[in-house]
């Protein structure tokens, strides 16, 4: 299946400060990634959908001024999570839309705000 | 009512059984469901995906959709210890834009 790959894995940050994550496609293009959070024991939570070239679209109850997210080309997503507190800690997790029916996650970024 | 939903478990059985796992769901124009299996703190991995009603096999794995009831299957036949992981059923949303995940079914497959 297709790779898609995740930076940082793990990250500990101060609170008030910013974390950005990356979310890269490795060996296809994709128009479309999604962002998701996975807090212990409980399912992954759709956070936004990101279009390369154009805005994201958030679910409800994310705020868009706090996880900003730029596609800016066909094999890079970033998700950015401003002025951190200890309540963003989570499992942050990207897939990218391969194909029809066809969506690779990645490896999942360990969010730890002290 | 959430749109998926699936018992967390967790569920252990010796290594050999066979495995069921189930999810429900509530809208009945979803037409395309996934099983996903997530490691510990890695991300999920697509297992099979099934669309409509029927069955699907793929070597110890088979995925079935009940669409009369609402109701998702996925068996596991010989298992593993290495199956031992978190499954997660998922649907995709009517506009079929994104995927909506059950809580996921912790197993735990014993040698």
């Amino acid at each position: 299946g297709a790779v898609v790959s995740q930076h940082p894995s793990r990250v500990i940050c101060k609170s008030g400060t910013s974390v950005k994550i990356e979310c890269r496609s490795l060996d296809f293009q994709a128009t479309t990634m999604f962002w998701y959070r996975q807090f212990p024991k409980q399912s992954l939570m759709l956070m936004a959908t990101s279009n390369e070239g154009s805005k994201a679209t958030y679910e409800q109850g994310v705020e868009k001024d706090k996880f900003l997210i730029n596609h800016a080309s066909l094999t890079l997503s970033t998700l950015t999570v401003t002025s951190a507190h200890p309540e963003d800690s989570s499992f942050y997790i990207c897939s990218a839309h391969a194909g029809p029916n066809e969506q690779y996650f990645g490896p999942g970024t360990r969010l730890t705000v002290t | 009512q959430k749109e998926v939903e699936q018992d967390p478990g967790p569920l252990s059985v010796p290594e050999g059984a066979i495995v069921s796992l189930n999810c429900t769901y509530s809208n009945s124009a979803f037409q395309y469901f996934m099983w996903y299996r997530q490691y510990s703190r890695k991300g999920p991995e697509l297992l099979m995906y099934t669309y409509s009603s029927g069955n699907k096999e793929d070597g110890r794995f088979t995925a079935q959709v009940d669409k009369s009831s609402k109701y998702i299957s996925l068996f596991i036949r010989d298992s593993q210890p290495s199956d031992s992981a978190t499954y997660l059923c998922a649907t995709l949303n009517q506009a079929g834009t994104a995927l909506i995940f059950g809580k996921g079914t912790t197993l735990s497959v014993s040698s």
